[in-house]
């Protein structure tokens, strides 16, 4: 799997709209870009993974550089209850079940 | 959807017993399910691959006579740490992947927190 690069925390005022970078320089063609986060003392939480579109759901956005070498995972509301750790892993889609390779991840903190 | 659950949340035991910690899925099946394993600050890791009626696929350095693993049915897999020391002292965390998601999202359960004294 590609490594990935992300800052180790952020910052983000509650309202406004959390931007959390990711860089893949590495990606090759058939390496799907996923995210999820991990909530203090919880098991991780899937959010959303693209290709090489940018992808929307009820969650988060995903804007993907045409390049595909970085990332860009946009909370456009954030809340208190969105501060965790948030990891971008690269991999192949296989269909089936494959592992996930965690990296450190960004630890958002999302502030009043 | 795709609830995964364990049980128990949270265990404390004693220097050289054995602990059970159970993974569910509860509204899906699961031919495979992976444990990993999360010391404070770090990150997970994956421990083993559990697989329906077969044997599980250990990670690098993680022993199976220490951590057994049985996926005895569709929708649970256990861990036991068995003699277990004050290192084996973790947040256990499994996950589980439907097999009629078409997907490979993986759905994660809550975690149990082992504390051995």
């Amino acid at each position: 799997d590609a490594k990935t690069t992300q800052p180790p925390s952020m910052d983000c005022a509650e309202g406004r709209a959390a931007n959390l970078p990711c860089n893949h320089s590495t990606i090759s063609g058939n390496e799907y870009v996923y995210w999820y986060r991990q909530i203090h003392s919880q098991g991780p939480q899937y959010i959303i993974h693209g290709l090489k579109n940018n992808e929307t759901n009820e969650m988060a956005s995903l804007i993907i550089t045409e390049d595909r070498k970085s990332s860009t995972l946009i909370l456009p509301h954030a809340t208190l209850r969105d501060t965790a750790v948030y990891y971008c892993i690269v991999r192949p889609f296989t269909g089936t079940a494959s592992k996930l390779t965690f990296g450190t991840g960004t630890r958002l903190q999302v502030t009043l | 959807g795709a609830v995964v659950s364990q049980h128990p949340s949270r265990v404390i035991c004693k220097s050289g017993t054995s602990v059970k910690i159970e993974c569910r899925s509860l509204d899906f099946q699961a031919t495979t399910m992976f444990w990993y394993r999360q010391f404070p600050k770090q990150s997970l890791m994956l421990m083993a691959t559990s697989n329906e009626g077969s044997k599980a696929t250990y990670e690098q350095g993680v022993e199976k006579d220490k951590f057994l693993i049985n996926h005895a049915s569709l929708t649970l897999s256990t861990l036991t740490v068995t003699s277990a020391h004050p290192e084996d002292s973790s947040f256990y965390i499994c996950s589980a992947f439907p097999i009629t998601s078409g997907t490979d999202t993986q759905y994660f359960g809550p975690g149990t927190r082992l504390t051995v004294l």
